[in-house]
């Protein structure tokens, strides 16, 4: 069984700084994974989809990468901004399916 | 492009009575939609796959009986929750799968109360 995993639960951090996002999962056979933005009472942004065999994928100030062997993504948001606070939550596909698994979240603070 | 709406965004009932949750895709056709619940501080679990025309799946430990899905047109899926009681209070998210594609787009969600 598929299991996501977010570390750390929550993260504040002084606007300007680089935030660092970590995303794990236990199967590595993942077909994509992709990573969404929800703001208090609101649905997902969906923020970037990376394809099993990308290694990173980039928007903006965001830059996903993926590390299958690991089972492991990072999320870099670069020059935060209090427009970043939110909750990201990274998702993989259970097998060859669309059904998403989801990680618990990260919960951002960014401080003007 | 690709956008979800939902309706309503939040609704109050009292305990023992049903409410009904719409999800349709705005401007592209939506063979499978999907239902997940987030309570607070949580995040998304899938409650089931609405797929159009044909019965709906639901995850293990969801009610099929209770939470009614209906998804009669290739842009709206419903979701029934029927003799809702406080601890159905809860986040329902839907999303919609973009035909032959796999790229799930969400609506905002729909706060739900019971009383």
């Amino acid at each position: 069984k598929q299991e996501v995993t977010q570390i750390p639960a929550a993260l504040s951090v002084p606007e300007g700084e680089n935030l660092v996002l970590n995303c794990s999962f236990t199967d590595s056979a993942i077909y994509n994974l992709q990573w969404f933005r929800q703001d208090p009472g609101k649905g997902l942004t969906s923020l970037l989809l990376i394809q099993s065999s990308q290694r990173e994928q980039t928007s903006g100030r965001l830059n996903a990468s993926l590390d299958k062997s690991s089972g492991r993504s990072t999320l870099y948001i670069a020059a935060s901004q209090p427009g970043d606070s939110a909750t990201y939550l990274c998702a993989v596909p259970r097998g060859a399916g669309n059904k998403l698994t989801f990680g618990g979240g990260t919960r951002v603070l960014v401080k003007p | 492009g690709a956008v979800v709406s939902q309706h309503p965004s939040w609704v109050i009932c009292k305990s023992g009575t049903s409410v009904k949750i719409e999800c349709r895709s705005l401007d592209f056709q939506a063979t499978t939609m999907f239902w997940y619940r987030q309570f607070p501080k949580q995040s998304l679990m899938l409650m089931a796959t609405s797929n159009e025309g044909s019965k709906a799946t639901y995850e293990q430990g969801v009610e099929k009986d209770k939470f009614l899905i209906n998804h009669a047109s290739l842009t709206l899926s419903t979701l029934t929750v029927t003799s809702a009681h406080p601890e159905d209070s809860s986040f329902y998210i839907c999303s919609a799968l973009l035909a032959g594609g796999h790229e799930q787009y969400f609506g905002p969600g729909t706060r739900l109360t019971v009383t």
